[in-house]
């Protein structure tokens, strides 16, 4: 299948601070990235809906001032967590889905590994 | 009413039963299907992906879909301590790279050698 990658995979910072998490289709072009926050024994929450080169459409009660999504190729997204506070600590998971004709198929989502945020 | 049910479990079987895991959904506009596992602290890996009522088998795997009775279900044969992780059925109503997945709740499994 295709593979989605996320870096990093665990990251610990202060209050107040800003984290990036980078989302990386590797062996497809990916035309819609979707990143997702997961709490322990639940499901995935859809936070927004991203396509390359477009602003990312956010879920309602989601923030888009404090989680910035950048969509800028069809390889990579990125989600900033800007002054992260204690109550955004949690597991964030991307998945892409890609063109018609590429390895990554149009009608399924390919999650990357997610990415562990701690705030202290 | 949640749009697709999913019993949580947890499910604790013995090593080489055959497992069912089975999801029911409200709203007859999804139309595509899928199965992903999910081990703790991973993102969930699809395992299956369906469109037309039927089966679909893969190795172990056995992908049921009953569009009539708005019921999917996974079938797990010859179960495996590595199957042990939490299963998550998604749908979506169309086939566009935009289209947004609706999850169940997931089930938990623990496979015991």
């Amino acid at each position: 299948g295709a593979v989605v990658s996320q870096h990093p995979s665990w990251v610990i910072c202060k209050s107040g601070t800003s984290v990036k998490i980078e989302c990386r289709s590797l062996d497809f072009q990916a035309t819609t990235m979707f990143w997702y926050r997961q709490f322990p024994k639940q499901s995935l929450m859809l936070m927004a809906t991203s396509n390359e080169g477009s602003k990312a459409t956010y879920e309602q009660g989601v923030e888009k001032d404090k989680f910035l999504i950048n969509h800028a190729s069809l390889t990579l997204s990125t989600l900033t967590v800007t002054s992260a506070h204690p109550e955004d600590s949690s597991f964030y998971i991307c998945s892409a889905s890609g063109t018609s004709g590429s390895k990554g198929s149009t009608d399924t989502q390919y999650f990357g590994p997610g990415t562990r945020l701690t705030v202290l | 009413q949640k749009e697709v049910e999913q019993d949580p479990g947890p499910l604790s079987v013995p090593e080489g039963a055959i497992v069912s895991l089975n999801c029911t959904y409200s709203n007859s506009a999804f139309q595509y299907f899928m199965w992903y596992r999910q081990y703790s602290r991973k993102g969930p890996e699809l395992l299956m992906y369906t469109y037309s009522s039927g089966n679909k088998e893969d190795g172990r795997f056995t992908a049921q879909v009953d569009k009539s009775s708005k019921y999917i279900s996974l079938f797990i044969r010859d179960s495996q301590p590595s199957d042990s992780a939490t299963y998550l059925c998604a749908m979506k109503r169309s086939e566009t790279s935009g289209s947004r997945l609706t999850f169940g709740e997931g089930t938990q499994l623990t496979v015991n050698p």
